[in-house]
């Protein structure tokens, strides 16, 4: 089945600094799903990436597919102690399923 | 208002005594979903159906089993044979396209097992 890696595992940022979590396949992919999941809560849908090279934007979220298909990045500007949670990419499984990644988990210091 | 439920929030059981996790959705979806999540770890399969009166083991299904009698509803059993069953629990819906699975999944609140 598909493998997929996230980096970092954890990142701890000020109130206010920039955040970048990357998903990393060694396959190509079909497509790529961001979720958000907060502390004591479930997976929330945010994004699915689906064009080579495409980029979507969510207020201070950026997306982004590699142009291999292969990567994804999830950029926050400005954090906020609202985008606190773990953050998961799921990659698509021969179109049967969905792969999750481990997640990067997000804490914003205020 | 539409969506995802599952219940109860929290369960605790005794040691090799099987439980049944309820999941339903009123979203219309085909596929569902099983996941396991332990503490700081990612969402691992256990079990998903795309199809009523269909359904296929994920990563971990050993010590599980489902059943997908009808379209709203994909219980999971957590049997004895489930060396380490206290985890929380995650069911999620989607849209398929023509048997696939290529869109977002709608999670459920989750339950929380504790094995004593």
């Amino acid at each position: 089945g598909q493998q997929v890696m996230q980096i970092p595992q954890y990142q701890h940022v000020q109130e206010g600094e920039d955040f970048t979590t990357y998903c990393n396949s060694s396959t190509t992919l079909s497509n790529i799903q961001w979720y958000k999941q907060r502390p004591g809560g479930h997976p929330v849908f945010l994004i699915q990436l689906v064009k080579s090279g495409e980029v979507k934007k969510q207020k201070r979220l950026t997306f982004q597919f590699g142009e291999a298909k292969k990567n994804s990045s999830l950029h926050i500007t400005a954090t906020q102690t609202t985008d606190v949670g773990t953050y998961f990419c799921a990659v698509d499984n021969y179109g049967q399923n969905f792969v999750f990644g481990p997640g990067t988990r997000l804490s914003v210091l205020p | 208002d539409g969506g995802i439920t599952q219940s109860p929030k929290y369960l605790f059981r005794k040691e090799g005594q099987n439980v049944t996790l309820s999941c339903e959705q009123n979203l219309n979806h085909d596929a569902m979903y099983w996941y396991r999540q332990d503490p700081g770890q990612g969402l691992r399969l256990i079990y998903y159906s795309q199809i009523v009166n269909d359904f296929q083991k994920g990563d971990i299904a050993e010590g599980y089993s489902v059943s997908r009698e009808k379209k709203e509803s994909f219980p999971l059993t957590v049997t004895s044979a489930q060396k380490n069953p206290t985890a929380f629990y995650l069911c999620a819906s989607s849209i398929t396209d023509g048997g696939t699975s290529y869109n977002e999944q709608f999670f459920g609140p989750g339950t929380r097992l504790t094995v004593l």
